[in-house]
């Protein structure tokens, strides 16, 4: 089964601040790579997928990018409602994996 | 409006069983593959299983292969979760999620989740 991996677990940001999240695949999974977002109490919203596909409705600040075992996510300028826990997730084939989750918070 | 909305969930000693039910409604339920994705309290998300949208193609997640069984019925647009040997570890809630294709890909719209609580 492909491990997906994420760095860091948690980042404490400033609203207007450039993030960037790392997720690593154990192997190779071309841009079979998808992005979530999720709140405190809420079921996750997918972002991004095919690696660096913005989903509709997900603001532009929301960037995507990496191919084969390393990908990122960048969000240019954080707004207030950006603060949740970003996961991503394999997509090349079953098992589907996610990674565990990187957690943005209020610095 | 896609609405996905899970049931039969509850509290249930270890070693039983329990099955979990997904309606959908709001869009063509046999164009797309299905999921369960899990997450137990403070934890991260974690797929359980898929199905194609014919069935044809099934996954699990190495913790509850040989327990779980997802299947679905396209006349009743529905997604079920049978789950057997249920321990502990199984405790969390089940979100039903729908693909964005036929075939497996990702979990484009989720719905709220039903809790399963797995205690003596």
């Amino acid at each position: 089964d492909i491990q997906m991996t994420q760095s860091p677990s948690s980042v404490s940001a400033s609203v207007g601040d450039r993030v960037t999240i790392t997720c690593r695949a154990s192997q190779g999974i071309s841009t079979w790579l998808v992005w979530y977002q999720q709140k405190p109490g809420k079921a996750p919203k997918l972002l991004i997928s095919a690696a660096s596909n913005l989903q509709g409705g997900v603001p532009s600040r929301f960037s995507g990018s990496g191919s084969g075992t390393y990908f990122t996510l960048t969000i240019s300028s954080l707004q207030p409602e950006d603060f949740a826990t970003y996961y991503c997730q394999q997509a090349n084939r079953f098992p589907f994996t996610f990674g565990p989750g990187t957690k943005v918070d209020i610095k | 409006e896609v609405q996905l909305v899970e049931s039969g969930g509850g509290l249930v000693q270890p070693g039983r069983s329990l099955r979990l039910s997904c309606a959908a409604s709001g869009f063509i339920f046999d164009d797309y593959a299905m999921h369960w994705v899990r997450q137990a309290p403070g934890k991260g998300l974690e797929w359980v299983a898929g199905i194609t949208w014919n069935s044809d193609t099934i996954g699990y997640a190495d913790s509850v292969k040989g327990r779980f069984t997802i299947s679905r019925d396209n006349a009743k647009n529905s997604l079920y979760l049978q789950m057997n040997s249920l321990s502990a570890d199984d405790t969390a809630l089940y979100y039903c999620a729908k693909d964005q294709i036929k075939f497996g890909e990702l979990m484009s719209y989720w719905g709220q989740g039903v809790l399963v609580t797995v205690s003596s």
